[in-house]
C-alpha cells in the first residue's frame, strides 16, 4: 500500500480564494511527522508546515494551515488568499520514527500541481 | 548562511559511463540525504549518512549505486554503468539531526542527471 498517497494531480484555483490539497497516509508507527513540501519550476523543495503525530492543535504557518484528522490519516494542506506565486507542485511527506526509520527519512505521495488562476 | 548545494545542476552522459554527483550540506549539519526524482513523481529515498557512516542504505536501487561522505560534511553519489532509467534528478538534503522529533530536512536544488 501506498504510504502517502495524493490523490489530485492538478488543481486549479483563482487568485486570492482558498485551496485545500488532499493528503492521505498509511503507517503503524504511534509517532511520525507529516510534511508539506512546495517545489517551484526551478526545482527546489521549499518546507512549508510541519504537524507532529502527537501534536493537537493543527498547525498554521502563515497563509498555510495543514487540517490534520488523525483517525481519517489524512493531512490536508490549506492554503489561504491564494497567489500566483503559490503555483507550483506541492508534495505531502510522511517520517515514520519508529525503530526501523532511525534516520527519519521522508516518504513522499506523488504530488499535486496548483495553478493559481489570475 | 549558505543552504545546500549540488553540482554540476545538470549532467548529460552516455549509457555505460560512470557519473558522480556532490552535495555539499548546510555547515554543521550531521545528518545528509540522497532522494531521487523521477519525471512526475514524488522524490524517493536512497540513502542517509549520519556523520562519516551511511546509516541506511536500504533506498539504493542496486550495486551500481554508491555514496560516500569521507570527511562527515560533503558528500557524493556515483554511478557506475549508467543506464537510461537512471535519468532523474537526484535531491540532496541535510539536517540538522537525525532521530529528533521535528528535524526539517533542508533541500538542495538537485542535479539532473540525463543518462541517452
Amino acid at each position: 500500500a501506498q504510504k502517502i498517497t495524493q490523490t489530485q494531480p492538478g488543481m486549479f484555483v483563482q487568485e486570492k480564494e482558498a485551496v485545500t490539497l488532499d493528503c492521505t497516509y498509511d503507517t503503524s508507527d504511534q509517532s511520525y511527522g507529516l510534511f508539506w513540501y512546495k517545489q517551484p519550476s526551478s526545482g527546489e523543495m521549499i518546507f512549508l508546515i510541519y504537524q507532529g503525530s502527537y501534536d493537537e492543535q493543527n498547525a498554521t504557518e502563515g497563509r498555510y494551515s495543514l487540517n490534520f484528522q488523525k483517525a481519517r490519516k489524512s493531512a490536508n494542506l490549506v492554503i489561504s488568499a491564494s497567489q500566483l506565486g503559490d503555483s507550483a507542485m506541492y508534495f505531502c511527506a510522511m517520517r515514520e520514527e519508529g525503530y526501523n526509520n532511525a534516520g527519519n527519512m521522508l516518504t513522499f505521495g506523488g504530488g499535486t500541481r496548483l495553478m493559481v488562476k489570475p | 548562511g549558505a543552504g545546500v548545494s549540488q553540482t554540476p545542476s545538470n549532467k548529460v552522459t552516455e549509457k555505460g559511463k560512470y557519473v558522480e554527483l556532490r552535495c555539499d550540506p548546510i555547515s554543521g549539519h550531521t545528518a545528509l540525504y540522497w532522494y531521487r526524482q523521477s519525471l512526475g513523481q514524488g522524490p524517493e529515498f536512497l540513502i542517509y549518512f549520519q556523520g562519516t557512516g551511511a546509516a541506511d542504505d536500504s533506498g539504493l536501487p542496486n550495486d551500481r549505486f554508491f555514496a560516500v561522505r569521507p570527511e562527515g560534511s560533503v558528500s557524493t553519489l556515483k554511478i557506475q554503468r549508467t543506464e537510461r532509467g537512471d535519468s532523474a534528478v537526484y535531491l540532496c538534503a541535510s539536517s540538522s539531526q537525525a532521530g529528533v522529533s521535528y528535524n526539517e530536512q533542508f533541500f538542495g536544488p538537485g542535479t539532473r542527471l540525463t543518462v541517452l
